[in-house]
């Protein structure tokens, strides 16, 4: 089935520092979308992105939609404790309705 | 606004059984998705409704379903329960307009077979 392969796995950072991850897959993708999950809670919406090349941000934080609909990133600038979490990639094929496939998540570690 | 609520938050039940978890979307929200959260496998799609019809649905066995109710709150039912079964498991609910797939979880109901 499709896959989505999310890098890193984990990262370990000072505070302050900047924070990136991204996702690749070999299929074509209408929507990325990026969430955060909270230890005990289901994941967060962060950000939602529907066309190629799309750049967009929210507060700290920041992603795009690949050109080739393939790939996706999300940079975190200045990290705080907060960030501190697992970071999920997900995305919805054409046709595909509701069903969002996921990558396994970058766990984020946040050194004070 | 209340968000996406599922019950009941923990469940401990032996193999064999049957289980089934409730999900009330967000008011408004007529799309209801189900996800199996495991350390293993990650975020699977279970399925998905809308308007009481199922639109979509995942890789799983057919112990696994779900419906929906004209309310749109959502049901999902194992039966024969294995210990594989053990998992999070997540429902999510979304505005169904064009191009909007940013879907809201609820906080999960965590299902262990013993």
């Amino acid at each position: 089935g499709q896959q989505l392969n999310q890098s890193p796995q984990s990262m370990f950072i000072q505070e302050g520092e900047d924070v990136s991850m991204n996702c690749t897959s070999s299929s074509i993708f209408n929507t990325w979308l990026w969430y955060k999950q909270d230890p005990g809670e289901g994941p967060v919406l962060l950000i939602a992105l529907y066309k190629a090349g799309e750049l967009t941000s929210n507060g700290r934080l920041t992603a795009q939609f690949g050109i080739t609909r393939k790939d996706s990133f999300l940079n975190i600038s200045a990290s705080i404790p907060s960030d501190v979490g697992i970071y999920f990639c997900a995305g919805q094929l054409q046709n595909q309705g509701g069903k969002l496939i996921f990558g396994q998540g970058t766990e984020l570690s946040v050194k004070p | 606004k209340a968000g996406v609520t599922q019950t009941p938050r923990y469940l401990i039940k032996t193999r064999g059984q049957q289980v089934t978890l409730s999900c009330s979307p967000i008011s408004g929200h007529r799309s209801v998705s189900w996800y199996q959260q495991t350390p293993g496998q990650g975020l699977q799609f279970l399925f998905e409704y809308f308007s009481e019809t199922q639109r979509n649905k995942g890789n799983f066995p057919g112990r696994f379903s779900g419906r929906q109710f004209s309310n749109s709150r959502s049901e999902m039912n194992v039966s024969t329960l294995e210990l594989g079964d053990s998992a999070l498991y997540l429902c999510a609910s979304r505005v169904t307009v064009p191009n909007n797939y940013g879907y809201t979880f609820g906080s999960g109901t965590r299902l262990t077979v013993v």
